[in-house]
């Protein structure tokens, strides 16, 4: 069956940088783009990124733009977030989601704490 | 960017009730692009319904959507027990370039 399996996450300070992995399993990863969504804690869902299946589009929220970066590894079936200069705004979990539409399959989730 | 707003904020009803949803859209969503998704407390959300109104396999039948343009609304038609939860309405009008999230519905238990 589909699972994706986030880690990464912790408590970081303001201004650091923090990676997060999803490694996906039970489908051909390499046929599918692949999200990054986010949900501050109380709060609503928000778009992170996307990146297609070949790896060779990436998208992002504004809020993220230039700050973060999504990344595939399809000979490890792993998608990545680099996050850099992060911000307090930017507490949340970080769930991973497959599909380019609707997201028919989550991750569980990685909490991100940026605190000094 | 396209917006969507849901409404109400909360919804309190029993067991048994209808409950009914509402996503609008700050400009018309082509082709219905359109899905729900049901969050429960310490969850990832799950997918319930697609291009408006097509349910997941597996989703039970008294959850339906409808609705296009610019309007849409998810019901359900008897609450159950697990039912209680957040819901978000989203679009992929702009994928897959990007994707945008309703700020969510949630049903509560009166």
């Amino acid at each position: 069956q589909v699972q994706l399996v986030e880690s990464g996450g912790g408590v970081v300070q303001p201004g650091r940088s923090l990676r997060l992995s999803c490694e996906a399993s039970g489908f051909t990863f390499s046929s599918y783009g692949m999200h990054w969504v986010r949900q501050a804690p109380g709060k609503g869902l928000e778009w992170v990124a996307i990146i297609w299946d070949d790896g060779r589009n990436q998208y992002y929220a504004d809020s993220v733009k230039d700050r973060f970066s999504i990344f595939r590894d399809n000979s490890k079936n792993t998608l990545y977030l680099q996050m850099d200069s992060l911000r307090a705004e930017d507490t949340a979990v970080y769930y991973c989601a497959r599909g380019t539409s609707n997201l028919r399959y989550w991750g569980q989730g990685t909490l991100v704490t940026v605190s000094s | 960017e396209i917006v969507l707003t849901q409404s109400p904020g909360t919804l309190s009803l029993s067991p048994g009730e209808r409950a009914t949803l509402s996503c609008r859209a700050s400009q018309s969503v082509r082709n219905n692009y359109l899905a729900w998704y049901q969050q429960k407390v310490g969850q990832a959300p799950r997918l319930l319904i697609y291009d408006a109104s097509t349910r997941v396999i597996g989703i039970p039948d008294r959850f339906s959507g409808s609705g296009s343009g610019t309007d849409f609304t998810l019901t359900i038609s008897r609450l159950e027990a697990e039912d209680f939860a957040v819901y978000y309405c989203q679009q992929y009008v702009t994928s897959p370039r990007a994707l945008t999230f309703g700020g969510g519905t949630k049903v509560e238990i009166k």
